[in-house]
């Protein structure tokens, strides 16, 4: 099946700092990649849609120069949340799609993020 | 308005017997998809099961089954014999082919499912 990867699983930062978090499709090319953000026994929020070669598109209330999303090739893309703050702790969640119509989502591992 | 809604936010089932996830949705496409996924505790989201819109036969994937009742827009999950191994949050979701077809995905609120002993 198809597996996507995340690096780092689990990264505790300093206010202020800025970190990045990758999602690799391992064996598939990925044309569309989602970014998810969890907060503890909730849904997951859909941040930003990204497609290989263009510009993210963020969802309503998504903070474009916060959350920096780079899709540069058809298996990475990454998101880097820049001057990282406490309120930014969550676990954050990638997902790949391969573009054909009836696809499946398939989802990385996660990346809990805590910002002290 | 909620597009997908499960009203369920925890569930107890005894080992070795089903349960049923309830969901139900709200779209004016003709075509969308239905998945649900499984996150355990380590909170990877696993894809177990999915139905289409057009697919005339309720899906079914070993335990887990999809009863899908497109009139009145449910698409519950039913997993036979539990096991322990089942505890975890389940999420409904839905995918819209219609014209915005963005591949994105729309989640409902989740099911915590706990299998007892």
């Amino acid at each position: 099946g198809a597996v996507v990867s995340q690096h780092p699983s689990w990264v505790i930062c300093k206010s202020g700092t800025s970190v990045k978090i990758e999602c690799r499709s391992l064996d598939f090319q990925a044309t569309t990649m989602f970014w998810y953000r969890q907060f503890p026994k909730q849904s997951l929020m859909l941040m930003a849609t990204s497609n290989e070669g263009s510009k993210a598109t963020y969802e309503q209330g998504v903070e474009k120069d916060k959350f920096l999303i780079n899709h540069a090739s058809l298996t990475l893309s990454t998101l880097t949340v820049t001057s990282a703050h406490p309120e930014d702790s969550s676990f954050y969640i990638c997902s790949a799609i391969t573009g054909a119509s009836t696809d499946t989502q398939y989802f990385g591992p996660g990346t809990r993020l805590t910002v002290l | 308005a909620q597009k997908i809604t499960q009203t369920q936010p925890g569930m107890f089932v005894q080992e070795k017997e089903a349960v049923t996830l309830d969901c139900t949705y709200d779209t004016s496409d003709q075509s969308y998809g239905l998945f649900w996924y499984k996150q355990p505790s380590s909170g990877e989201m696993i894809f177990l099961i999915y139905q289409g819109s057009y697919d005339e036969q309720n899906a079914t994937e070993g335990r887990y089954s999809l009863n899908f009742q497109k009139a009145r827009k449910s698409a519950n999950l039913v997993i036979s014999a539990s096991q322990l191994g089942d505890s975890a949050m389940y999420f409904c979701a839905m995918r819209e082919w219609g014209s915005s077809n963005t591949g994105k995905l729309i989640f409902g609120q989740g099911t915590t499912l706990q299998v007892k002993p």
